[in-house]
């Protein structure tokens, strides 16, 4: 059965340090994999999402990027971080193709201060 | 750009009563699919209907779907206190896209 893993659970970092969160998943191949983040009592916003390795779509010009350095594996970055980047990020796959539900990660909770 | 908008924004409702939320959308789609989060926790895919079907069911969840008036809804029946949760429509951007785009969502409170 397929599993994706998103770690770490929470990360309180300070303003202008860097970021990485991790997300990779498990019993599938050639995924569609995608970033979101999600603000406190909001919707999901998509930041970020691939249909192959190297293959990044950004949705949203920020102070973020994404890598899919192997197959299984996403991403997401930031040299320095901003007080606004704080959030709940959520890594989510879904089977290559459209037509398909997204299964998601237990979410990264990050506190910029 | 195209974005789901779920009401009511939140919703009270006692142990046994019907659940009822609505989603509208703006473009044509191929799908639309309804997800359940918990607090805190990831998002779970509960039901998808496609733009040729105009109802489906899954247990206690009724879909709908209106393509005409872009706009679908979904019934949890004899609601319980574990429905408690927020959801989420997601609709994807037509042929050929890879992403989806979710709505603001609709908080639902089942009181025992």
């Amino acid at each position: 059965s397929q599993t994706i893993h998103q770690w770490p659970a929470t990360l309180v970092q300070p303003v202008g340090s860097p970021l990485s969160l991790e997300c990779t998943v498990e019993g599938t191949s050639n995924p569609n994999l995608y970033w979101y983040r999600q603000a406190a009592g909001r919707g999901l916003q998509l930041l970020f999402y691939s249909v192959g390795i190297g293959q990044i779509s950004s949705e949203v010009p920020q102070n973020l990027s994404a890598s899919r350095p192997q197959d299984r594996q996403f991403i997401l970055s930031s040299k320095k971080l901003l007080l606004s980047d704080s959030g709940f990020y959520l890594c989510a796959w879904k089977v290559a193709g459209s037509s398909y539900e997204q299964y998601f990660g237990p979410g990264t909770r990050l506190t910029v201060t | 750009s195209q974005q789901g908008e779920e009401d009511p924004q939140a919703l009270s409702i006692q142990e046994g009563e019907n659940a009822t939320m609505n989603c509208s959308y703006k473009t044509s789609i191929n799908n639309l699919q309804w997800y359940r989060q918990n607090s805190g926790r990831g998002l779970v895919h509960l039901i998808l209907i496609r733009s040729n079907e105009r109802e489906k069911h899954s247990g206690r969840l009724r879909v709908t779907l209106d393509t005409s008036k872009k706009s679908s809804s979904l019934l949890i029946t004899a609601s319980r206190a574990a429905d408690t949760a927020s959801y989420f429509c997601a609709t994807d951007a037509g042929s050929g896209t890879y992403k989806y785009i979710f709505g603001t969502g609709t908080r639902l409170k089942v009181l025992a």
